[in-house]
């Protein structure tokens, strides 16, 4: 029983570019949460969707950040124009519905 | 506005004693309270959580106990093991509120056993 997917696990880019995270969350679980965690603190939320709705957003920069959950594939998170402050390790998470959330191995972005 | 808060950064603690890790929250909305452990470069790792309606609640060497009035939470592990050393965050979310679902963290504690 496969656990969360998140690819890339490491993704170099440099200013400017844009950046697509992947996550496949566990079988049979339609909920799947981003979090952002920069360097020496706590996770951070940033969005919460369900197949095709974004339910909340309130954690997601207003600009340059958007993510989705197709009714078929993985769920992306996507960064354009890239800035040093991006750098961060972003984990997605996923729950069969409000309980508990179970997370993914992360992937570590960093901005050059 | 940190409304999850580890006030440790650190604990360390002698293999075989109990470890005893704190939060404090501030939001009275929060009703779910969890636990995860955090190795270097891996996502977090579900431990234990615990709803509000309950004071205590135990998984073999965790537990997890509640006390709403004074808005803080503990995890125990007894006995600790070399194993346990990772970083640990308590986590809360307001679950019985449609849309709310999403976790706040505290800074997380990290824990070192010492052999």
């Amino acid at each position: 029983n496969a656990g969360v997917m998140q690819n890339p696990r490491h993704l170099v880019r440099r200013r400017g570019q844009e950046a697509r995270l992947r996550c496949s969350p566990m079988k049979g679980h339609s909920h799947v949460y981003w979090y952002r965690q920069l360097p020496e603190e706590g996770l951070k939320f940033m969005v919460y969707l369900q197949k095709e709705n974004i339910i909340d957003e309130s954690g997601m920069p207003k600009e340059r950040f958007s993510a989705e959950f197709p009714k078929e594939g993985p769920s992306i998170l996507r960064i354009q124009q890239v800035v040093r402050g991006d750098s961060a390790a972003y984990f997605c998470a996923s729950s069969r519905n409000t309980d508990t959330q179970y997370f993914g191995p992360g992937t570590r972005l960093t901005v050059l | 506005d940190q409304q999850v808060k580890q006030n440790s950064p650190s604990l360390s603690v002698q293999e075989g004693r109990i470890s005893i890790l704190n939060c404090d929250y501030t939001n009275s909305m929060f009703d779910y309270f969890l636990w995860y452990k955090k190795y270097p470069a891996e996502g977090p790792t579900f431990l234990i959580s615990i709803s509000s309606i309950k004071d205590k609640n135990e998984d073999g060497r965790f537990t997890v106990f509640l006390n709403k009035s004074a808005k803080h939470l503990s995890l125990h592990i007894v006995p600790s093991q070399p194993g346990d050393s990772a970083v640990y965050f308590c986590a809360a979310s307001a679950r019985s509120s449609f849309g709310n679902e999403k976790l706040t963290f505290g800074t997380g504690t990290r824990l070192t056993i010492i052999p």
